[in-house]
């Protein structure tokens, strides 16, 4: 069975500063996508990263970006020029290729925040 | 584009009531999933519904139980409440849970306090 670990259990950054949130996974599987979910105080899960395991290049959204290191099965997320906006729960979540995709294994969260 | 919509926002129930949570997808999104969060086991899948059948399961007892109507919207239950299903459980929809292109798109969820 697929695992996810975020080993940082709470992470605090300057305003405009960066920071980097880990995560690890365990399968045996060869492909599969990874993602990133940020949970603010309103509970909603929004999806700020994604990447799929064939792909070597590492993926990018305006600020945040990830590095992707399969054969280590390491998948961080850097967040540059942070904001006070982006405090929140970090969630990593796994699914597999041929899965469904409602079907996530996330990890436990990384409680990003952010000091003025 | 309104969005995942969940009811109600909070819910208290005494031990051994059972409950019924409903969610309305994003129009046009025909797969629904439900998870289930709390502090110490983070976020768990319970199910996922397409086209009114239920497509995966998680590992729940089976008090957990849902639906999906014609429409689209689910309901989950649990029934036989324990103290231990205390939980913010949220829904997610996306257009088809086959395709790869479809990101789930989360509600902001029904926070259950079993007292």
């Amino acid at each position: 069975a697929q695992t996810v670990t975020q080993s940082q259990p709470e992470m605090s950054v300057q305003e405009a500063e960066t920071v980097t949130l880990s995560c690890t996974y365990d399968t045996s599987e060869s492909d599969y996508y990874l993602f990133w979910y940020k949970q603010p105080p309103s509970r909603q899960m929004i999806l700020v990263i994604r990447q799929e395991a064939y792909k070597q290049q590492n993926a990018t959204e305006n600020r945040f970006s990830v590095n992707f290191q399969k054969a280590a099965k390491s998948f961080s997320l850097k967040i540059s020029d942070s904001q006070l906006g982006d405090a929140a729960m970090y969630f990593c979540a796994y699914r597999s290729y041929g899965g469904s995709q409602g079907n996530l294994i996330f990890g436990k969260g990384t409680k990003l925040s952010v000091k003025p | 584009k309104a969005g995942v919509t969940q009811t109600p926002r909070y819910l208290i129930k005494t031990r051994g009531q059972q409950v019924t949570l409903s969610c309305s997808p994003i129009s046009g999104h025909r797969s629904v999933s439900w998870y289930q969060q709390t502090p110490g086991q983070g976020l768990q899948f319970l199910f996922e519904y397409f086209s009114e059948t239920q497509r995966n399961k998680g590992n729940f007892p089976g008090r957990f139980s849902g639906r999906q109507f014609s429409n689209s919207r689910s309901e989950m239950n649990v029934s036989t409440l324990e103290l231990g299903d205390s939980a913010l459980y949220l829904c997610a929809s996306s257009l088809d849970p086959g395709s790869n292109n479809s990101p789930l798109h989360f509600g902001n969820g029904t926070r259950l306090t079993v007292t």
